[in-house]
């Protein structure tokens, strides 16, 4: 009963090192997601990612952040050269088909910048 | 701009109780609404949604409410159970990925 993996769960790094977050969708799903939920926020959106395709990434910073999902392997979610207001808990969500409804979210990666 | 909030950021509630939990947006062009639970340290957990042609949707102890007219969503939990003890948060979208989430109404059920 594999829903969508994460990892790592927890990550901690220096200012001006890369993050990478890595997310394996549900098995059978091909659309992957990316939200941010700031501490006492809620979540927002990053981007939307099919397997060698962003869809849209209109919630992504336009510096230091990139995200793929190759034809094999998990989705990557990379944060260069960190600054702590990177500090948050990133999700991963996956759905069989894009924009139909019920998104599966994974456990979260929670950065930490020092 | 545009948002999703809610109306109160806690709900004590005792068990058994039913629960009412709000939500106001002002995106009119949103058309589906979803409900989710996320308890600590976890991910969101889809509980119901509804989309703008519809008024009330009901699903397993829960039912969602929709009012277009005042921008008001609201999620009733029925016999409130410890285990419904979570931070619930509504979310608004015009395609079903790209979703605006609120802050979040942490809910507390006392035994």
């Amino acid at each position: 009963n594999a829903g969508v993996m994460q990892n790592p769960r927890h990550l901690v790094r220096r200012r001006g090192q890369e993050a990478r977050l890595r997310c394996s969708p549900m098995k059978g799903h091909s659309h992957v997601y990316w939200y941010r939920q700031l501490p006492e926020e809620g979540l927002k959106f990053m981007v939307y990612l099919q397997k060698e395709n962003i869809i849209d990434e209109s919630g992504m910073p336009k510096e230091r952040f990139s995200a793929e999902f190759p034809k094999e392997g998990p989705s990557i979610l990379r944060i260069q050269q960190v600054v702590r207001g990177d500090s948050a808990a990133y999700f991963c969500a996956s759905s069989p088909a894009g924009g139909t409804g019920e998104l599966f979210f994974g456990e979260g990666s929670r950065l930490t910048v020092l | 701009g545009e948002s999703v909030g809610l109306h109160l950021p806690t709900l004590s509630v005792q068990e058994g109780d039913n629960s009412i939990i709000n939500c106001a947006y002002s995106n009119s062009a949103s058309d589906y609404f979803i409900w989710y639970k996320q308890e600590s340290g976890k991910g969101p957990q889809f509980i119901i949604d509804i989309r703008s042609n519809m008024d009330k949707r009901q699903g397993q102890r829960v039912t969602v409410l929709l009012n277009k007219t005042v921008k008001h969503l609201s999620l009733q939990i029925a016999a409130t159970q410890p285990g419904d003890s979570a931070v619930y948060f509504c979310a608004e979208g015009n395609n079903d990925y790209k979703l605006s989430f609120g802050a979040g109404t942490t809910v507390t059920v006392r035994a």
